[in-house]
């Protein structure tokens, strides 16, 4: 699976949308972008995941660039409840029982 | 509700003494994965399991053991080999054959604290 490179830390202020950034320059045409949260002492929770199209949910947008080398995960009017640590993670469509790998994300504090 | 769960939320205990960590499952996912995560730091794989009867070691295994027994259940035993229990401790599940859908993304339990003294 691809590596990502992803800032350590971002503040936005609650309302504004928040841009969090992510590298994978080393992707390969088969290997998914995908995006999990996770809140201070609870689990992951996924946001959403995409190939090469840009992606749109109930929670958040995700732009890949073209030659999928970076993505952008936007959280279109961040609010305090946001404050979390996001992870990119780049993968192959997970196979039957394949884990994700983790880093250590970008810790996103949204500011009043 | 379907979802996952795992309890204690907190757990302490002395060292030397073997602990099991329960996670429960009524999504009907066939996959099922412990993993371990250390203050600031990302999570780290211990067990999966595909399928019941079935598990395989993950990137840190040692000093931990898992069954399978039931599709719904994924005990993870802390044993007095592992060096430095310490840390907070996440189940997840997944499905695991194709059914139709566009994603195979990991649903977690809120994780269990474990504290050995």
């Amino acid at each position: 699976d691809a590596k990502t490179t992803q800032p350590p830390s971002m503040d936005c202020a609650e309302g504004r949308a928040a841009n969090l950034p992510c590298n994978h320059s080393t992707i390969s045409g088969n290997e998914y972008v995908y995006w999990y949260r996770q809140i201070h002492s609870q689990g992951p929770q996924y946001i959403i995941h995409g190939l090469k199209n840009n992606e749109t949910n109930e929670m958040a947008s995700l732009i890949i660039t073209e030659d999928r080398k970076s993505s952008t995960l936007i959280l279109p009017h961040a609010t305090l409840r946001d404050t979390a640590v996001y992870y990119c993670i780049v993968r192959v469509a997970p196979r039957y029982g394949q884990n994700f790998v983790f880093g250590p994300g970008t810790r996103l504090s949204v500011l009043p | 509700d379907g979802g996952i769960t795992q309890s204690p939320k907190y757990l302490f205990r002395k060292e030397g003494q073997n602990v099991t960590l329960s996670c429960e499952q009524n999504l009907n996912h066939d996959a099922m994965y412990w993993y371990r995560q250390d203050p600031g730091q990302g999570l780290r794989l211990i067990y999966y399991s595909q399928i019941v009867n079935d598990f395989q070691k993950g990137d840190i295994a040692e000093g931990y053991s898992v069954s399978r027994e039931k599709k719904e259940s994924f005990p993870l035993t802390v044993t007095s080999a592992q060096k430095n229990p310490t840390a907070f401790y996440l189940c997840a599940s997944s499905i695991s054959r194709d059914r139709g859908q566009r994603s195979y993304e990991q649903y977690f339990g809120p994780g269990t604290r474990l504290t050995v003294t």
